[in-house]
């Protein structure tokens, strides 16, 4: 039973460029949660989409956005990337209304 | 604002001996915590949770304490193995399913 997939593994952009991150969730997981960790830090909550819908949302400006597909796969874009983006990645599936979440192994982003 | 914190950024512990990671929290409407474990290149993997109408909770050789007038928790790790050496965050939640992680501590167990 695969768990959750994410690609790419490591992506370099370039300051103003966009990016898009995709997401497969674990199987039987319908519930779809992203994080950032810069160096150093621990995961910071980005959003959670849950029926195609954005449910929640961290302190994140609007250059972040998602979109949740009817398979529960998932999307992060960013756009008008600045350097401070540049951070590892996590994208995290569960079952609604649980805390059972899996993580994958993440995108490493760098901007240049 | 950091709501979760790990002060400890390091430990080191002698494989056989207990490892004690500790965590303090200041959002009183916290009422779940959880602790991860991450290597490098992985994404973090669940070792267990507690709810705060708890005071302990028992996983093998995992044990988490919560003490809630002190907003402080802690995990214990009994006995040590090398295999135990990776990065542990804290995480709590509010009841809405979004996780605060603390900044991690990186536990070394020494053969």
């Amino acid at each position: 039973d695969a768990g959750v997939t994410q690609s790419p593994t490591h992506l370099i952009k370039t300051r103003g460029q966009q990016v898009t991150l995709r997401c497969s969730p674990k199987s039987g997981h319908d519930t779809v949660s992203w994080y950032q960790q810069a160096l150093g830090q621990g995961p910071q909550f980005i959003f959670q989409y849950y029926e195609e819908e954005e449910r929640q949302r961290g302190n994140f400006p609007d250059r972040f956005s998602g979109h949740q597909f009817p398979n529960y796969s998932s999307e992060l874009n960013v756009n008008a990337l600045l350097l401070g983006d540049s951070a590892l990645y996590l994208c995290a599936s569960s079952v609604r209304d649980t805390y059972g979440y899996t993580f994958g192994s993440g995108t490493r982003l760098t901007v240049v | 604002d950091q709501q979760v914190k790990q002060n400890s950024p390091s430990l080191s512990v002698q494989e056989g001996r207990i490892s004690i990671l500790n965590c303090d929290y200041t959002n009183s409407m916290f009422d779940y915590f959880l602790w991860y474990k991450k290597y490098p290149a992985e994404g973090p993997t669940f070792l267990i949770s507690i709810s705060s109408i708890k005071d302990k909770n028992e996983d093998g050789r995992f044990t988490v304490f919560l003490n809630k007038s002190a907003k402080h928790l802690s995990l214990h790790i009994v006995p040590s193995q090398p295999g135990d050496s990776a990065v542990y965050f804290c995480a709590a939640s509010d009841g809405n399913e979004k996780l605060t992680f603390g900044t991690g501590t990186r536990l070394t167990i020494i053969p």
